[in-house]
């Protein structure tokens, strides 16, 4: 079982859309949730952290995070075409971060 | 300079070389890390350095070796290595081990 899990993609959505990237994870008791984003040929920046149940909004972009269902989203409202990119979901329990294998977003103008 | 820099940014060498790269980062923090990506594929992650003690070594062979003289700099030492080692090599650094990491620039290696 796969300790990260992302839809590797591409994900579509058309400009001005919200765009829904999701995260399962394996470990029930992970504490910590990161969301980075990933241009081609450029290094992973993060742009979320989530660390209870619930939303958390910054901008356009909102986190969601269900302990119980093991869950972890990130929704980006009135996407552009500069959000195409690849999303990595990272997990954190104690001393250590896992990332998943990302999806890719492709912003269709 | 701020957050996490990496040189060089390019690295082209032989199989028979040896080149280091280099991390630094000005954040104040105490974990530093080494991660491979290559084409098309996850992070790998490398070495896991904790107040300049290496806590995570992944099974990596040993043409790779890190070197952490203290919390700010980071290398990664290379020799003998093989063209499957071609990859975009990043640094990474956060407050502690499990914290949130923010990555160098990377060092985009190719082996000939």
């Amino acid at each position: 079982q796969k300790e990260v899990e992302q839809n590797s993609g591409p994900l579509s959505v058309p400009e001005g859309a919200i765009a829904s990237l999701n995260c399962t994870y394996s470990d029930r008791g992970s504490q910590s949730f990161f969301w980075y984003r990933q241009y081609s040929g450029k290094s992973p920046e993060l742009i979320m952290s989530i660390y209870s149940n619930g939303d958390k909004e910054d901008g356009r972009f909102t986190a969601q995070l269900n302990k119980a269902s093991q869950y972890v989203s990130l929704l980006i409202r009135d996407s552009q075409p500069s959000d195409s990119a690849t999303y990595l979901c990272a997990v954190g329990r104690d001393d250590k971060i896992i990332f998943g294998k990302g999806t890719r977003l492709h912003i269709l103008p | 300079e701020t957050g996490v820099t990496q040189t060089p940014r390019h690295l082209v060498m032989g199989m028979t070389n040896k080149k280091s790269l280099k991390c630094e980062q000005h954040l104040g923090h105490n974990a530093m890390y080494w991660y491979k990506q290559s084409a098309k594929k996850p992070l790998e992650l490398m070495f896991v350095y904790s107040l300049e003690e290496r806590v995570e070594n992944n099974s990596v062979p040993s043409r790779f070796s890190p070197e952490c003289p203290n919390s700010s700099h980071l290398f990664l030492h290379l020799h003998t290595l093989q063209p499957e080692d071609s990859a975009l090599y990043l640094c990474a650094s956060s407050q502690a081990t499990g914290y949130e990491q923010y990555f160098g620039p990377g060092t985009r290696l190719t082996v000939t």
